[in-house]
């Protein structure tokens, strides 16, 4: 069964420095690979996401991520790193069917300290 | 910007009682889901419907939740009766399209956060 880890429960940046948030998913086929960011008590926010082709991929707010199929990793990250971007972040992973729901993994918190 | 809507944003009930979740998705999006979200965790599907029927139901504990959108545009969430453990987020989803995985972006409603006494 295919399934998503974020091997980093809570990590602390400083403002400026650089992110890299890490995701391994599980899956025998090449998934479809998202990552979503959530502010406390609200909904999830996509970031950017992979279906094919180029493996780096851009997103919103300066994000970027590159999936690395060879480690099975999808990992976030980000040249330098805002105050408003301390969320909480989801990598989510969804199997080449249609009308699939997501499987997510369980978070990276992220803390930026001025 | 479309937005899902979801209400009520809050909800406090206590165990044995009757709760119900409202989601109104993007207009025209064919695919609706409903997530679970434990404090602390990653959401979890509940069901997931395309139009007005089921595609996938199987994490839903049917002997107390129910599910259903009608008329294929919003739905409702039901919880009966609600336990202490079913305290959590719960969060709508939709998507434009349910045969086309390339452009099948979920968008997610801001959830409905359920405290159980």
């Amino acid at each position: 069964a295919q399934s998503v880890t974020q091997p980093d429960i809570h990590i602390t940046v400083s403002e400026g420095a650089s992110l890299e948030l890490r995701c391994n998913y599980s899956y025998g086929a090449t998934p479809y690979l998202f990552w979503y960011v959530q502010s406390p008590g609200q909904g999830l926010q996509l970031l950017l996401k992979y279906f094919s082709g180029d493996t780096l991929v851009q997103g919103i707010k300066g994000f970027e991520a590159e999936f690395k199929r060879s480690q099975s990793s999808f990992n976030l990250r980000k040249p330098s790193v805002h105050w408003s971007d301390a969320a909480e972040y989801f990598c989510a992973v969804g199997i080449n069917q249609a009308g699939t729901a997501l499987i997510f993994g369980k978070g990276t918190t992220l803390s930026v300290s001025s | 910007e479309a937005e899902v809507a979801q209400s009520p944003r809050y909800k406090i009930t206590e165990k044995s009682q009757a709760v119900a979740f409202w989601c109104d998705p993007i207009s025209g999006h064919a695919t609706l889901y409903w997530y679970r979200q434990i404090l602390g965790q990653g959401p979890e599907l509940l069901v997931q419907f395309q139009d007005e029927s089921v595609v996938d139901d199987s994490q839903l504990p049917k002997d107390r939740f129910s599910a259903e959108r009608l008329k294929g545009v919003d739905s409702t969430l039901k919880i009966q009766p609600a336990e202490l453990g079913d305290s959590a987020m719960y969060l709508c989803a939709s998507s434009l399209y349910a045969d086309r995985p390339s452009t099948d972006t979920q968008y997610f409603g801001p959830g409905t956060r359920l405290t159980v006494l």
